[in-house]
């Protein structure tokens, strides 16, 4: 089976960072790449940008650039994403999603979510 | 950037009427390799987005085949030929051409 697990739920202060990891499991984890996508509570679908899990080349969207750092760690096939200087308006729930192009395309796996809540 | 706008924002359907979702991208989607790529998610309610149409008009694997979609260009939609309770959450529209956008999402509760 095929799974994306994340990591658990973050509560911190403005300014600091947070770092939310994604474990794949039951696929080869650099055949794929892994997207980030937030939700602000109530809100929709936001996309931060993509890892390419084999070389660790990124592409972040415009608006998380200077704020944002993905990575990954392929010898235990877990992507990170590093949000700092966080803002109250970064609360929101952080998805990552495996990217194929192959076949199909489209976003088929799916983490379940990690809770950032940036609070004073 | 590619602006994507669903309407309905919202929509109550009885169970067994069909249901449909535009969305409207702000320029063309289709991309220099000859395909269209606009993908439908649906979010259940508690859920992750799960993907229910790629490519416009491909389901997914394990998608009913009451789930279709259609469009191209600029003019897309979803429909649900036969909607049922299991359908319910907000189902969103994306685009793949940089910069990725999704749209605002459109809402269905059942009557």
């Amino acid at each position: 089976q095929v799974h994306l697990v994340q990591s658990g739920a973050e509560v911190k202060k403005p300014g600091a960072s947070v770092k939310v990891s994604c474990k794949a499991s039951g696929y080869a984890f650099t055949g794929y790449y892994i997207h980030w996508v937030r939700q602000a509570p109530g809100q929709g679908l936001e996309l931060m940008g993509w890892i390419d899990s084999s070389s660790g080349a990124t592409n972040y969207a415009h608006s998380f650039q200077g704020r944002v750092t993905m990575t990954r760690d392929t010898s235990i096939s877990t992507a990170y994403m590093e949000l700092s200087r966080l803002k109250s308006d970064d609360t929101a729930v952080y998805y990552c999603a495996r990217y194929v192009n192959s076949g199909y395309s489209g976003y088929d796996i799916w983490g379940q979510g990690t809770m950032v809540t940036v609070f004073s | 950037d590619s602006v994507m706008t669903q309407t309905p924002l919202s929509l109550s359907v009885t169970p067994g009427q069909p249901a449909s979702i535009s969305c409207k991208s702000s320029r063309s989607l289709l991309h220099s390799d000859g395909t269209t790529y606009l993908y439908w998610y649906l979010q259940k309610p508690g859920q992750s987005p799960q993907l229910l149409i790629y490519e416009v008009s491909n389901r997914f694997s394990g998608v009913p085949d009451r789930f279709s979609g259609s469009g191209s260009g600029t003019d897309f939609t979803l429909k649900i030929s036969r909607v049922e309770a299991e359908d319910v959450g907000v189902y969103y529209c994306m685009q793949s051409i940089e910069p990725w956008t999704f749209g605002q999402g459109t809402k269905l509760e059942i009557k």
